[in-house]
């Protein structure tokens, strides 16, 4: 079956400071990729999706500013939380689609704590 | 629109006893796939089953069972003698037919609880 990494699994970060979380797939071309956002005992909530070498898509009321996605190859795509705050806290899930596979594959998650 | 419901917010069962998870839609597709996720402690999302909405044959894996009723909109899931090792937050998704990559919209989950 399709295998998608995220690195890191959890991270701590500063007040302001900005986090990069990396989203892989590991045995096929995903074309298209798809972030999401989980709080605590709370659904998961797309918050964009992007395609290979093009612009990122997000869903309303995602600011694009602060969530930087970059899906530069067809094995990676990166989340970055720029300026990060308490609020931001929260559990960032990927997935991926592509080749043959029309449905999503999730990664393991990371969970972002901002102090 | 495309809406998922799942009713049940916690549910509590005794080991061995049998558990059935509501999961209700909202389509205006004709084509559509739903899906079930186990999601954990760790909160990784397991995939339990993908269906397609011209197949309405209940389906059976071992202690899971998915009754997918196009009448009622509904695709719920049993699971027989529970296990504590079932404990999680199990949700329900929908995804349209169309297109290279297809959108989830995930329920709100329900959180089972298997207790020994």
């Amino acid at each position: 079956g399709a295998v998608v990494s995220q690195h890191p699994s959890w991270v701590i970060c500063k007040s302001g400071t900005s986090v990069k979380i990396e989203c892989r797939s590991l045995d096929f071309q995903a074309t298209t990729m798809f972030w999401y956002r989980q709080f605590p005992k709370q659904s998961l909530m797309l918050m964009a999706t992007s395609n290979e070498g093009s612009k990122a898509t997000y869903e309303q009321g995602v600011e694009k500013d602060k969530f930087l996605i970059n899906h530069a190859s067809l094995t990676l795509s990166t989340l970055t939380v720029t300026s990060a705050h308490p609020e931001d806290s929260s559990f960032y899930i990927c997935s991926a689609s592509g080749g043959t596979y029309n449905e999503q594959f999730f990664g393991p998650g990371t969970r972002l704590t901002v102090l | 629109a495309q809406k998922v419901t799942q009713a049940q917010t916690e549910i509590s069962v005794v080991e061995k006893e049998d558990v059935t998870l509501d999961c209700v839609y909202e389509t205006r597709d004709t084509t559509y796939y739903l899906f079930w996720y186990k999601q954990p402690p760790s909160g990784e999302l397991v995939f339990l089953i993908r269906r397609n909405s011209f197949d309405e044959q209940n389906e059976i894996s071992g202690r899971y069972s998915w009754n997918f009723q196009k009448s009622t909109s509904s695709f719920n899931f049993t699971i027989t003698a529970s296990q504590v090792v079932d404990s999680a937050v199990y949700f329900c998704a929908l995804s349209d037919g169309t297109g290279s990559a297809r959108q989830l919209t995930f329920g709100s989950g329900t959180q089972l609880t298997v207790l020994p």
